[in-house]
């Protein structure tokens, strides 16, 4: 069974302060793994999606990265709308399904 | 960027009574849509899939004839809690993809609150 784990489940920072994200992953066969943004009361945002350990995207303040068991999103110098719960999926090769298994993610608080 | 469109944001109902939400895929055709219930700081948690003039695919758990799923245009996807009860109340949200294996793109959820 694929099963998503993020940590830490909760992070203030000070604004500027930059840090990571961890996402460490189990699945039989990586399809995709995604990290997506969510706001309260709100659908998740799309962020990222890589494809194969050594993979890097940024955009803005954010970078994700990828090795074979887990992902790190980096949040550079954060500004306070950064503040959100980060979510991490991950994708199984499965012909036919688009089936994402979630974590829990990763309450960020950026204090001003 | 698609955007999938979710109505009603909210709503709250008496026990027993059913509720209906829509999700629309405004700018693309969806043959899949997924649905999604999530409880406060929980994970998202697929509760079916649903295919374009199909019928829908449960996850284990996922009473089938509680949550009624109708795909019934390319565009369009429903999802009804029929007789529902305190424990269905939650945050349902329904994603939709271009294409097979790539990113999903969410709506902006409903909150399903039963007194």
């Amino acid at each position: 069974e694929d099963q998503v784990t993020q940590s830490p489940e909760a992070l203030r920072l000070q604004e500027g302060e930059s840090s990571s994200l961890n996402c460490s992953y189990t699945v039989s066969g990586l399809r995709g793994l995604f990290w997506y943004r969510q706001d309260p009361g709100k659908g998740p945002e799309f962020l990222f999606t890589l494809y194969s350990a050594g993979e890097e995207k940024e955009k803005e303040r954010l970078k994700a990265t990828l090795t074979k068991k887990e992902s790190f999103l980096h949040i550079t110098a954060p500004k306070p709308e950064d503040s959100a719960t980060y979510l991490c999926a991950v994708q199984a090769p499965t012909f036919g399904n688009e089936k994402l298994t979630f974590g829990t993610g990763t309450r960020l608080t950026i204090i001003p | 960027g698609a955007v999938v469109s979710q109505h009603p944001s909210w709503v709250i109902c008496k026990s027993g009574t059913s509720v209906k939400i829509e999700c629309r895929s405004l700018d693309f055709q969806a043959t899949t849509m997924f649905w999604y219930r999530q409880f406060p700081k929980q994970s998202l948690m697929l509760m079916a899939t649903s295919n374009e003039g199909s019928k829908a695919t449960y996850e284990q758990g996922v009473e089938k004839d509680k949550f009624l799923i109708n795909h019934a245009s390319l565009t369009l996807s429903t999802l009804t809690v029929t007789s529902a009860h305190p424990e269905d109340s939650s945050f349902y949200i329904c994603s939709a993809t271009l294409r097979r294996g790539e990113k999903l793109f969410f709506g902006s959820g409903t909150q399903l609150s039963v007194l």
